[in-house]
């Protein structure tokens, strides 16, 4: 079964430091979506693209994240530099298509900020 | 306040339980209402998805959406200890494909 890849796992940095995440998304989907998970909380929306455009970044704090998606493929989003607020899980999702329901989610990449 | 809100529980049942969760919304451009289910540190996974008002059955498993009420259900009839997991709502806009989600109700089922 087809599966949304995610990588890292698990990321620990230091405040004021670069981290990157990494997301191929299944086969053959045109929209991805990067979510951020505070823990306890549901995951909200960072950015949306439709193939290498973004769709919607309107809630990716754009001073310190940065997302893209050059091929249309992968996609990596990057944070610097890294704040104590920003510890949570990052979801990457991927749907066959725009404007549909169905989102298949990654495993995430959860990251801590020290 | 937020668009969509879910009883934050933590749910504690015991095993053949009938669970029902809930989550009220307030934007009424809302027409796919979907129940995802994460296990812990993994991402989450759907389970079912209504599209505008109704009930849709799979298995043990119903939803329920009455929109005049802004309130979505989900029903686990005969609940196992492998359905203990958070479970999270989510709603959308017709075309606009993100999901907005509830913060999730944690649920335990005990053998």
């Amino acid at each position: 079964e087809a599966e949304v890849a995610q990588s890292p796992r698990y990321k620990i940095t230091e405040k004021s430091q670069a981290v990157a995440f990494w997301c191929d998304p299944i086969s053959g989907h045109a929209t991805l979506y990067w979510y951020r998970q505070i823990l306890g909380q549901g995951p909200e929306l960072l950015v949306q693209f439709q193939d290498e455009s973004v769709v919607d970044d309107s809630q990716l704090p754009k001073d310190r994240f940065s997302a893209e998606r050059l091929k249309g493929v992968d996609s990596t989003l990057k944070i610097q530099p890294a704040e104590l607020g920003d510890s949570a899980m990052y979801l990457c999702a991927s749907s066959p298509r725009t404007g549909t329901y169905e989102q298949y989610f990654g495993p995430g990449t959860r990251l801590t900020v020290t | 306040q937020k668009e969509v809100e879910q009883d934050p529980g933590p749910l504690s049942v015991p095993e053949g339980a009938i669970v029902s969760l809930n989550c009220t919304y307030s934007n009424s451009a809302f027409q796919y209402f979907m129940w995802y289910r994460q296990y812990s540190r993994k991402g989450p996974e759907l389970l079912m998805y209504t599209y505008s008002s109704g009930n849709k059955e799979d298995g043990r498993f119903t939803a329920q959406v009455d929109k005049s009420s802004k309130y979505i259900s989900l029903f686990i009839r005969d609940s196992q200890p492998s359905d203990s997991a958070t479970y999270l709502c989510a709603m959308s806009v017709f075309d606009a494909g993100k999901s907005t989600f509830g913060d999730g109700t944690t649920l335990t089922v005990k053998p």
